[in-house]
């Protein structure tokens, strides 16, 4: 089975950087992905990370390292609106495409 | 363009009634998925599409849950005899075509079974 962990919750200050990270037990591994979700709001999709190494986008970056099972989706330059749940989703081939999620990083981001 | 759209938003239905939530998936996309998300959790994966063929049913919690994409575009999720547990955001994702990760979901049916 797939097994995927991340904190419940973290808390951070405007302006700050914040690092969630994100490890995973899974087989026929095809990639990583970070989405990002308001309250009551579909997923919007951050990130894809398939090779080892650091994928930069603007504020947003993130980081897979296959051989260790784990990664991290880094903040910086924290805005209010970044208050939200981040989650962390594994990518299988095992059948058809379905992503498998993590429970979710609730993020508060406090003036 | 059009977005993944799901209706209705919210449902409330009474413990062992019958519903069925509607997903609209982005024309053209081949593949469609439906997930379960709990409160405070992480979407869990029910049941996957490849245009009408049902690929992949192995996260349907039980019996009374069944999916169907007759047509290859819009799709039905009803759950029949709803229980307690079955209270969730049930969202729906589809993507451009087989082999892609890109998946675009719709906000969600949030049921509420009391």
């Amino acid at each position: 089975g797939q097994n995927i962990d991340q904190p419940t919750e973290m808390t951070a200050t405007e302006g700050a950087i914040v690092q969630i990270n994100c490890t995973y037990q899974t087989s026929g591994f095809n990639g990583l992905f970070w989405y990002q979700q308001h309250a009551g709001e579909a997923p919007t999709f951050l990130s894809y990370n398939v090779l080892d190494g650091l994928e930069e986008k603007g504020r947003f970056s993130s980081f897979l390292s296959r051989s260790k099972g784990y990664s991290y989706l880094l903040l910086k330059e924290l805005q209010m609106k970044d208050s939200a749940s981040y989650l962390c989703a594994v990518w299988t081939n095992n059948a058809g495409n379905m992503l498998t999620f993590g429970g979710g990083t609730r993020l508060m981001v406090k003036p | 363009g059009a977005g993944v759209s799901q209706s209705p938003r919210y449902k409330v239905a009474k413990r062992g009634q019958d519903v069925a939530l509607r997903c609209d998936p982005i024309s053209g996309h081949v593949s469609l998925f439906w997930y379960q998300q709990a409160l405070g959790q992480g979407p869990e994966f029910l049941t996957y599409f490849q245009n009408e063929a049902q690929l992949d049913k192995s996260g349907l919690p039980s019996d009374r849950f069944f999916a169907e994409r007759p047509e290859g575009s819009v799709s039905t999720l009803k759950i029949q005899r709803t229980q307690q547990e079955d209270s969730a955001v049930y969202l729906c994702a589809s993507s451009a075509y087989r082999d892609t990760y890109e998946q675009y979901f719709g906000p969600g049916t949030r049921l509420t079974v009391t």
